[in-house]
């Protein structure tokens, strides 16, 4: 069965600093894959996604993740942190179920940024 | 602004109540979903829809009803509310065509009592 896991629950980094988020997903065929923000309150944003082709993909909001086949993972990587990326983050991977292209979610990653 | 409104974004109810959350978008979308939102579970599909008059479930549909009379509307109701149904609840629509491009309403956080 189709399922992704991020490992780490609650990170927290100094303004500045760099960022990586983990992701590993399980599926049986090419996955695409998602990296969706979630600022309080708010709805999600999508960040970036991966269908094929180039492995390293660029988001929105100097985000970027590296897609590694070897390895099932989809981390996301941010070279300096602003308190404003404060937030939960959320991997998905689209799966084909019915005739209906769904998102299954990891449980998320909440971000705390310190000054 | 264009997009997927969702009301009310907060609502309390007493166990065994039914109500109905709405979800309204303007981008002429086909497809259309509601998922829930639980802490360390992430968000969990609950019912879709691939047009007017098509619906399905999802992975966790006990205990919500839906509906499709329109492109515009997707309503999920709750007929008789538990404590277990206490979450936050998000709508996403897409085009035919665009794939997994979903766009997501703010929420509606339902606490059950």
């Amino acid at each position: 069965a189709q399922s992704v896991t991020q490992p780490d629950i609650h990170i927290t980094v100094s303004e500045g600093a760099s960022l990586e988020l983990r992701c590993n997903y399980s599926y049986g065929a090419t996955p695409y894959l998602f990296w969706y923000v979630q600022s309080p309150g708010q709805g999600l944003q999508l960040l970036l996604k991966y269908f094929s082709g180039d492995t390293l993909v660029q988001g929105i909001k100097g985000f970027e993740a590296e897609f590694k086949r070897s390895q099932s993972s989809f981390n996301l990587r941010k070279p300096s942190v602003h308190w404003s990326d404060a937030a939960e983050y959320f991997c998905a991977v689209g799966a084909r179920s019915g005739g209906y292209n769904k998102l299954i979610f990891g449980a998320g990653t909440r971000l705390a940024v310190h000054p | 602004n264009a997009g997927v409104t969702q009301t009310p974004k907060f609502q309390v109810l007493k166990t065994g109540q039914s109500m109905t959350l709405q979800c309204a978008q303007d981008m002429n979308h086909e497809y259309m979903s509601w998922y829930r939102q639980d802490p360390g579970m992430g968000l969990r599909l609950i019912h879709y829809s691939v047009g007017a008059g098509i619906t399905d479930q999802g992975e966790v549909p006990n205990g919500y009803n839906v509906s499709r009379s329109t492109t515009e509307d997707f309503p999920l109701r709750l007929l008789s509310a538990a404590p277990s149904q206490t979450s936050v609840y998000f709508c996403a629509s897409r085009s035919t065509g665009g794939y997994y491009g979903y766009t997501f309403g703010s929420g509606t956080r339902l606490t059950v009592v």
